[in-house]
């Protein structure tokens, strides 16, 4: 069974900083990866995905995240962080069903 | 593109009595539906899978009785929390997977229930 795990529960960045958020997942074939944003009280965001092709996923928001198979990680990053990127983040994998299996998240806090 | 909505936003009940939620594709057809439960601080579980026209697909643990699941259209998929209890208070997200873009869900903003 697939699983996907972000090691780190919270992260505190400065605005204009850059960030990375670190996501591992387990998967017997080639996974499909997902990095989803969720503001408080809200529902998920897309913010990018990872099918196949090039390993290096641009999304929204100026994001952007890395397949490294050797890995077995898709890591989130953005150069610079904006207050608005505040949030929960997750990822997450899909199997063949397109049943998702969520990581248990990221807190994001931003400081002036 | 790929809008879904979820309605009410809030609902705060008393024990006993049960809540419908509704989710809705606004901009395409959802072959394929999904109820996850969130709870504080914590990852989203998924409760069903629901299909349009069929019966869904629970999760080991979910309750079938008491979360009612039904897909009646390819845009409407809805969740009845029955004799909802204060323990069934959480955040219920749903999402849709469409008929072409089959690899992703797309999510609903959310219902938070308040069970008294």
């Amino acid at each position: 069974a697939q699983s996907v795990t972000q090691p780190d529960i919270h992260i505190t960045v400065s605005e204009g900083a850059s960030l990375e958020l670190r996501c591992n997942y387990s998967y017997g074939a080639t996974p499909y990866l997902f990095w989803y944003v969720q503001s408080p009280g809200q529902g998920l965001q897309l913010l990018l995905k990872y099918f196949s092709g090039d390993t290096l996923v641009q999304g929204i928001k100026g994001f952007e995240a890395e397949f490294k198979r050797s890995q077995s990680s898709f890591n989130l990053r953005k150069p610079s962080v904006h207050w608005s990127d505040a949030a929960e983040y997750f990822c997450a994998v899909t199997d063949s069903w397109g049943k998702f299996q969520f990581g248990a998240g990221t807190q994001v806090v931003v400081t002036p | 593109g790929a809008v879904v909505s979820q309605h009410p936003s809030r609902v705060i009940c008393k024990s006993g009595t049960s809540v419908k939620i509704e989710c809705r594709s606004l901009d395409f057809q959802a072959t394929t539906m999904f109820w996850y439960r969130q709870f504080p601080k914590k990852s989203l579980m998924l409760m069903a899978t629901s299909n349009e026209g069929s019966k869904a697909t629970y999760e080991q643990g979910v309750e079938k009785d008491k979360f009612l699941i039904n897909h009646a259209s390819l845009t409407l998929s809805t969740l009845t929390v029955t004799s909802a209890h204060p323990e069934d208070s959480s955040f219920y997200i749903c999402s849709a997977r469409g008929d072409r873009d089959t690899d992703t869900q797309y999510f609903g903003p959310g219902t938070r229930l308040t069970v008294l």
